[in-house]
């Protein structure tokens, strides 16, 4: 079936250490994206990436760094520079195309990272 | 800017009893509207969208959301609310300030069902 897997999806990480969380897809989608999700907060989008090689900062990206070597892949590095990383992580995936483009958007099953 | 609102942090229905989840949306232009719920510890899921035409839109598992132009809302429903409906539920827009298909989410209302 096509989807959006991430992983993992349980992370416990000591303060001053980097972390990397994968996303991959299969649905063939031209755009990907990473939100996270705050008690209260709703979610807030860090990082998109509309193409293969290329990505755009969201409204939270300081603390983090991304990727898209591949069209089905899009990981997400949580760096020693990320305040309170604290959080659920959800990656996204949507259709990119001007003729197609309703803005939906699939959503993968979250990976929570916990700061020691 | 683009946002949305979602006034109630939770709420409580009966099972069986008709359920509201409200959202009241900012935008210039014509707006995109969504519904997503999310279970416990899980990713969202998609329940409904309004892009045009009929102001009342069904959805997945009996829900369905009425667009309101005049009052800037996109409410959510459903007539005879299950237990299994507990979960969040999000409210959110499509930010139309890019060529993208960037979503901006209201906070979530928690949706408590009690038997």
């Amino acid at each position: 079936d096509g989807g959006i897997t991430q992983s993992p999806k349980y992370l416990f990480r000591k303060e001053g250490q980097n972390v990397t969380l994968s996303c991959e897809q299969n649905l063939n989608h031209d755009a990907m994206y990473w939100y996270r999700q705050d008690p209260g907060q709703g979610l807030r989008l860090i990082y998109y990436s509309q193409i293969v090689n290329d990505f755009q900062k969201g409204d939270i990206a300081e603390g983090y760094s991304v990727s898209r070597e591949k069209k089905e892949s899009f990981p997400l590095t949580v760096t020693s520079a990320q305040k309170n990383p604290t959080a659920f992580y959800l990656c996204a995936s949507s259709i990119d195309r001007v003729d197609s483009n309703t803005g939906e958007l699939f959503f993968g099953e979250g990976s929570r990272l916990t700061v020691l | 800017a683009q946002s949305v609102a979602q006034p109630e942090d939770q709420v409580n229905v009966a099972e069986g009893n008709p359920l509201t989840v409200k959202c009241t949306y900012s935008v210039s232009g014509n707006p995109y509207l969504f519904w997503y719920v999310q279970y416990p510890n899980r990713g969202l899921q998609f329940l409904l969208k309004y892009i045009t035409g009929d102001n009342l839109v069904k959805g997945s598992y009996g829900f369905e959301a009425e667009f309101n132009k005049s009052q800037t809302s996109f409410h959510l429903k459903k007539p005879s609310a299950l237990v299994s409906d507990s979960a969040l539920y999000f409210c959110a827009v499509r930010d139309i300030s890019g060529a993208t298909n960037k979503l901006i989410f209201g906070t979530g209302t928690l949706l408590a069902v009690q038997p």
